[in-house]
């Protein structure tokens, strides 16, 4: 088993630039969950799907941040326009039912 | 307002000897816990887990223990050994509203050779 895959691991932009975070959940597994890591705020919970459907995103920060998971492996984070205070660790993590989640290794993003 | 917290951000133990790491709850409807161990460069890894039902649970050389009434639970590791210098993060679900957990802030543990 691969695990979860996040591309790309790391990711340098200029602000205001568009930013697309991938992630291919582990085979199986039924959730899907966007993380992000800063020194400040910890890990938080941006978004949470369920049977690709999207069931708690309020812990996405504005309109700028969206998310989609168009099929059961496959699943995008889209930063536009992307802004310095968003650089941070993404993390994707995925599980079945209620069992532990499953991380991915993370996106380094840095916006300049 | 942070639910879930780790007080000490980071904690520093002699090989062999015990670690106790630290978390404080405020939201009582929290019904399981976890445990997670991240090093750097790398995703958080799952750990160990307990049910609010139980108030203790092991796995080799770590146990979790839980103590409802005061909120908090903690993470013992012993022997302590150099490999399990990394930061943890306790995590707290409530089960009946979904699949999402609650992440503390994390605790910084090295293990000196």
């Amino acid at each position: 088993d691969a695990g979860v895959i996040q591309s790309p691991r790391h990711e340098v932009t200029e602000m205001g630039q568009e930013v697309t975070l991938r992630c291919k959940p582990i085979s199986g597994h039924n959730s899907l969950f966007w993380y992000r890591q800063t020194m400040m705020r910890g890990l938080e919970l941006l978004i949470y799907f369920n049977n690709n459907v999207p069931i708690d995103d309020s812990g996405m920060p504005e309109d700028r941040f969206s998310a989609k998971m168009p099929n059961a492996s496959f699943s995008t984070l889209k930063i536009q326009p992307s802004e310095p205070r968003d650089s941070a660790v993404y993390f994707c993590a995925s599980n079945f039912q209620y069992n532990e989640q499953f991380f991915g290794p993370g996106t380094r993003l840095t916006v300049l | 307002d942070q639910q879930v917290k780790q007080n000490s951000p980071s904690l520093s133990v002699q090989e062999g000897r015990i670690s106790i790491l630290n978390c404080d709850y405020t939201n009582s409807m929290f019904d399981y816990f976890l445990w997670y161990k991240k090093y750097p460069a790398e995703g958080p890894t799952f750990l160990i887990s307990i049910s609010s039902i139980k108030d203790k649970n092991e796995d080799g050389r770590f146990t979790v223990f839980l103590n409802k009434s005061a909120k908090h639970l903690s993470l013992h590791i012993v022997p302590s050994q150099p490999g399990d210098s990394a930061v943890y993060f306790c995590a707290a679900s409530e089960v009946r509203a979904g699949n999402m957990l609650t992440f503390g802030g994390g605790t910084r543990l090295m293990v000196k050779p």
